[in-house]
């Protein structure tokens, strides 16, 4: 059975500080790995997806790695602003199966 | 092109009443799955959907909670005679047929999740 953790689970920096969110499953035949931001009272924005064979996807200031041997992601929000407050899931897609496994999160908090 | 949608967005209900949740999923998508989560935990999954079927509902409480996904209209997520422990935040997701064969490269998108109260 896939368990995926998220540490810390909850984090606050100052504005402009470097974000950095970790992930771990524990069955590294996965499909491919998502990170999602989610709001408060509001439902799950996709940022970055990673396919098992990529090693890292970038969009604007986010970043994300992927070693799935090790079972880890990383993701990596550069020069941290207020509007990045909000909770980060990471979901692994398992090998061939639809049933997305979630960790429980990393809430940030960025303190202008 | 609007994205999957749900409603409520949130719901009360007493202890014993019934809450049915409907999720409306994008354009073109055949498929919907349902996620439940609770209170600081991640999302769990539920029930898959396509039309007119249910393909899994592995992780669905054998009892008081049913699925659908009719031809026309909404998928719907029924929970009867709810109780306290039913509150929790449940969010729908669809996804297009690829005709990959692979199930696991149906990308599936989200809905903004109905959260529901048990007073």
């Amino acid at each position: 059975k896939q368990e995926v953790t998220q540490i810390p689970a909850a984090l606050s920096v100052p504005e402009g500080e470097n974000l950095v969110l970790n992930c771990s499953f524990t069955d590294s035949a996965i499909y491919n790995l998502q990170w999602f931001r989610q709001d408060p009272g509001k439902g799950l924005t996709s940022l970055l997806l990673i396919q098992s064979s990529q090693r890292e996807q970038t969009s604007g200031r986010l970043n994300a790695s992927l070693d799935k041997s090790s079972g880890r992601s990383t993701l990596y929000i550069a020069a941290s602003q207020p509007g990045d407050s909000a909770t980060y899931l990471c979901a692994v897609t398992p090998g061939n199966d639809y049933k997305l496994s979630f960790g429980a999160g990393t809430t940030v908090t960025v303190r202008a | 092109n609007a994205g999957v949608m749900q409603n409520p967005r949130h719901l009360v209900r007493r202890r014993g009443q019934e809450a049915r949740l409907r999720c409306s999923p994008m354009k073109g998508h055949s498929h919907v799955y349902w996620y439940r989560q609770l209170p600081e935990e991640g999302l769990k999954f539920m029930v898959y959907l396509q039309k007119e079927n249910i393909i899994d509902e592995s992780g669905m409480p054998k009892e008081r909670f049913s699925a659908e996904f009719p031809k026309e209209g909404p998928s719907i997520l029924r929970i009867q005679q709810v109780v306290r422990g039913d509150s929790a935040a449940y969010f729908c997701a669809s996804s297009p047929e690829t005709g990959s064969g692979s199930l696991a490269k149906n990308i599936q998108y989200f809905g903004a999740g109905t959260r529901l109260s048990v007073l």
